[in-house]
Order: structure tokens, then C-alpha cells, then sequence
């Protein structure tokens, strides 16, 4: 079975401390993956996906297919990061847009 | 208009009661979806509708019936749920089923069961 691993369930740092999300993933073809946001009071939202190698709001996330990895890196933390992430792994049946999401990591950056 | 809606925001209903979750989106998006969000646990997808026609139906009880009567809305009719379906209820689109389209979520139908 297709799986996404987040194994840390809260992370907590500093503002201006280098942030890293981790997220580790298991699928038999050739992975399709996102990051998705989720700050307080507000709607899940794609934050970044690995095809386009872009950085959105100073995070970015390489993808690692010998280490089956996809970890979400931002080098100074600020406040308005806190936030809930999940990391998705689009699988794709028939060609179909299915998101499996990882259990989420909440990032909480303090002043 | 590049937001989905989602009606109601919060909805508390009987297990012998019966309604319905409303979705709807003007992006002109052709592919709809249901997630069920338990608490502090990730989105898990439900139906996959494209082009008016269910796509995916993630083996989900028959107590939840979608309906998606046009290519803007999305319905999930509810009856005699259970109070282990209490959740929220996430809808969201995508232009297409295709490549990697992002998914635009809603913010939500937050559903007690009692």
C-alpha cells in the first residue's frame, strides 16, 4: 500500500531557527508530491509540489527517491509558519487525482 | 471567484435524521472530491467525481450518497449516520483529474452526529 510517513507530530522552534519537515513515503511507481498548509482558521491549501521545484514563502522540498523522502525546508522560521503541514502522495489509478495525505506536522514558531 | 464554498459550516443531526452537505465552486473545475477529516488526523478521501460522473468511491458506507447534479456542485446526502461519523467534511476541485492540478479546498462542514 501507498504510504506517507510525517513522523513528527509537532515541531516547535524559534523565529529565524532553520525549519525541516520531514515526510518519507512508500509507492511502487513514480511518486507525485505536494505540500499542503493549513494555517489557523483557515482552508487546506496547496503550499508546494516537487514537479515545479519552486519556492513558495521561503520553503522548499527536494525530492529524494533514494531515500524516498520529501521534506519541507525553510532556512529562517517566522512566525505567521505556524502552522498545520501535511505532506500528499498523488497516486494515481486509472489516472485519477487521489491524495493520500501523511498524518500532519504541527510547526509552532515562537518569538 | 477562485474559492470553494461549503454549506453549512457546522450541521449536529440525529442518526435517524437525514440531510445534506452542499459544495460548490465557479472555477469552472471539473473534477470534485469529499474528504472526511477525523480530529487531529489528515483528510481522507472519500468520492472522486469527474465530469458529473462518480470516478472513485473510496468503499464509503452507503449511509453517505453523493450527488454532483452539475459540473459547480457537489451534494453529500446524509442518512442514519452513526456518531463515529462525526467530522469535518472537506470538499474540493481541480480543473481536471489530470497531471499535477492542485486540489482547492473548502473550508468545511463541521458534522456532529448525536
Amino acid at each position: 500500500a501507498q504510504r506517507v510517513t510525517q513522523p513528527e507530530k509537532l515541531l516547535s522552534v524559534f523565529k529565524g531557527a532553520p525549519v525541516e519537515l520531514k515526510c518519507n513515503y512508500s509507492y511502487s511507481g513514480s511518486p507525485e508530491l505536494f505540500w499542503y498548509v493549513q494555517y489557523s482558521r483557515q482552508r487546506l491549501q496547496l503550499l508546494l509540489r516537487h514537479i515545479s521545484r519552486e519556492s513558495i514563502k521561503g520553503f522548499t522540498a527536494d525530492l529524494n527517491k533514494g531515500e524516498t523522502s520529501f521534506h519541507l525546508k525553510k532556512p529562517f522560521a517566522q512566525e505567521e509558519d505556524s502552522a498545520m503541514y501535511y505532506c500528499a502522495l498523488r497516486e494515481a489509478p486509472g489516472g485519477y487525482n487521489k491524495l493520500i495525505f501523511g498524518a500532519g506536522t504541527r510547526l509552532a514558531v515562537h518569538p | 471567484d477562485t474559492e470553494v464554498t461549503q454549506t453549512p459550516k457546522h450541521l449536529v443531526m440525529g442518526m435517524t435524521n437525514k440531510k445534506s452537505l452542499k459544495c460548490e465552486q465557479h472555477m469552472g473545475h471539473r473534477a470534485m472530491y469529499w474528504y472526511k477529516q477525523k480530529a487531529k488526523k489528515p483528510p481522507e478521501l472519500m468520492f472522486v467525481y469527474s465530469y458529473e460522473k462518480l470516478s472513485i468511491n473510496e468503499s464509503v458506507p452507503s449511509r453517505f450518497s453523493p450527488e454532483c447534479p452539475n459540473s459547480s456542485l457537489l451534494n453529500l446526502h446524509l442518512h442514519a449516520l452513526q456518531p463515529e461519523d462525526s467530522a469535518l467534511y472537506l470538499c474540493a476541485s481541480s480543473q481536471d483529474l489530470s497531471g499535477q492540478r492542485e486540489q482547492y479546498f473548502g473550508p468545511g462542514t463541521r458534522l456532529t452526529v448525536t
